[in-house]
């Protein structure tokens, strides 16, 4: 069973900072997603990774995909107020379409 | 483009009530995924189509609950009878079925089982 691990849980920073989260999974993934949640809201697709060493960005946001490692990252560049939302990193198990969310990362950028 | 279409968006009833849920997925979609929020579990695959056809009900929590999807511009989620840990938000996504698999989720229905 694919596992996924968060971290961090909770993340509060500074406008201006640079941050990274992490996501682990426990078994082989050939594909990687990104969301994004806002308080009250639905989830919005940030990044789809769909192979070894894959790097997307967008804005101030940047993910990357090690599936030997079983890591993604999803890296904050010089946060501002409105990246404050909760990320979600979802792998796909094995090769079918279901994904497994991980519990998300609450990000709170302060002034 | 209309996306995922989700209604009621909010619904309140008593235990013991059968509430239904419905989605509309996005036009020329053919998967279509009903997901569960809820602070404790986090967000969790009920079940899944694929052409119409249910792939994966693993998730169901229980007998109490059923899913169909009659055509491939509708579907349901039945919950009968509705106890108060049924409270959470119930979110649908819809994607093409092909190598990306991008996921599309509509606005979601919060339950609340009183």
């Amino acid at each position: 069973e694919l596992k996924v691990e968060q971290n961090p849980l909770f993340l509060s920073m500074q406008e201006g900072k640079n941050y990274t989260i992490y996501c682990n999974y426990s078994t082989t993934s050939d594909r990687l997603y990104w969301y994004r949640q806002d308080p009250g809201k639905s989830l919005e697709s940030l990044f789809v990774l769909l192979s070894n060493g894959a790097v997307k960005q967008e804005g101030r946001l940047m993910a990357s995909l090690d599936t030997k490692a079983r890591l993604s990252t999803l890296h904050i560049t010089a946060a501002v107020h409105d990246l404050s939302a909760t990320y979600f990193c979802a792998p796909s198990q094995g090769g079918s379409e279901k994904l497994v969310f991980g519990k998300g990362t609450k990000l709170t950028v302060n002034p | 483009d209309a996306g995922v279409i989700q209604s009621p968006r909010h619904e309140v009833t008593e235990m013991g009530q059968e509430v239904t849920l419905r989605c509309k997925p996005i036009s020329g979609h053919n998967s279509l995924f009903w997901y569960r929020q809820t602070m404790m579990r986090g967000l969790e695959l009920l079940i899944y189509f694929n052409n119409n056809v249910p792939i994966d009900d693993s998730g169901m929590p229980e007998d109490r609950f059923s899913a169909k999807m009659p055509n491939a511009s509708f579907s349901t989620l039945k919950i009968q009878p509705s106890e108060p840990r049924d409270s959470a938000v119930y979110f649908c996504a819809s994607s093409l079925r092909q190598w990306v698999n991008e996921q599309f989720f509509g606005p979601g229905t919060r339950l609340t089982v009183l």
